[in-house]
C-alpha cells in the first residue's frame, strides 16, 4: 500500500521568514495530494490541495509543488506569522486504495515572533 | 453552517468494557471517514463509508472494532472488550465524494484504564 513520509518532524523559524515542508509517496499512481493543518485540541483542517495533473499551485502565503517523477510534493509557507505554529500533515491517495487518503507522520511548525 | 460533530469529546473507559463514539456528518456529505491518531502521529485511517455501506473496512485493526451508518447520514464506531491499546484520538470526517475537502471533526479521546 501506500507509505507517505514527511521531514523534518519539528521544523522552528523566525516570524516573516519561510518554512518548507517536505514529503514523498510510494504508489506512482497516486493523484490526489492534500495538506492539512492541526491545531492542538482540534481536527485537521485542508489548508491546500492539488492533483497529478498539475505541477504547482498557490493560495496566498502557501503554495505546494508536486514532482511527480521523484513522487515528492512540497508545502512553502511565506511570510510565516504565529498563528501558522501547528502540526502539518501531508497525504496521498491512490486510487487503488479507493478514495482514503494516507497521512504521513505531520511535521510541528513553531514561529517564533 | 455545522461542522463535522463527534460526541463524546472525551471518553474514559475500564479496559474490556464496550464503547461507541457517534459522527455527524456535515449535511449532504456522502462520504465519511474514521481515523484513529495516537499521539505525535498522523492521522491512520480505519473505514470508509460512501453512503451506507463500507467501501473499505481495510484499516480497522481486528474484529472487536465495528462501525456502521444505516441512514447514510450518522455513523457509530463501536469497540468491543477495549484494550489499553486502543486509547486515541479518533477522528470522523466527511467529503461531498471521494477526492474532495475532507472536513475533520474535532475529534473523540478516548482512553482505555
Amino acid at each position: 500500500g501506500e507509505n507517505v513520509e514527511q521531514h523534518p518532524s519539528t521544523l522552528s523559524v523566525q516570524e516573516g521568514d519561510s518554512a518548507v515542508i517536505k514529503c514523498t509517496y510510494s504508489d506512482s499512481a497516486s493523484n490526489y495530494f492534500p495538506w492539512y493543518k492541526q491545531e492542538l485540541g482540534k481536527g485537521p483542517q485542508l489548508i491546500i490541495d492539488i492533483r497529478s495533473n498539475v505541477g504547482e499551485k498557490k493560495d496566498q502565503r502557501i503554495a505546494v509543488t508536486l514532482n511527480k517523477t521523484a513522487k515528492h510534493f512540497s508545502l512553502h509557507i511565506t511570510e510565516t506569522q504565529p498563528e501558522d505554529s501547528a502540526v502539518y500533515f501531508c497525504a496521498a491517495s491512490p486510487p487503488s486504495e479507493g478514495d482514503k487518503v494516507i497521512f504521513g507522520p505531520g511535521t510541528s511548525l513553531s514561529v517564533i515572533p | 453552517g455545522a461542522g463535522v460533530s463527534q460526541t463524546p469529546s472525551n471518553k474514559v473507559t475500564e479496559k474490556g468494557k464496550y464503547v461507541e463514539l457517534r459522527c455527524d456528518p456535515i449535511s449532504g456529505h456522502t462520504a465519511l471517514y474514521w481515523y484513529r491518531q495516537s499521539l505525535g502521529q498522523g492521522p491512520e485511517f480505519l473505514i470508509y463509508f460512501q453512503g451506507t455501506g463500507a467501501a473499505d473496512d481495510s484499516g480497522l485493526p481486528n474484529d472487536r472494532f465495528f462501525a456502521v451508518r444505516p441512514e447514510g447520514s450518522v455513523s457509530t464506531l463501536k469497540i468491543q472488550r477495549t484494550e489499553r491499546g486502543d486509547s486515541a484520538v479518533y477522528l470522523c470526517a466527511s467529503s461531498l465524494a471521494g477526492h474532495t475537502e475532507a472536513f475533520f471533526g474535532q475529534g473523540t479521546r478516548l482512553t482505555v484504564v
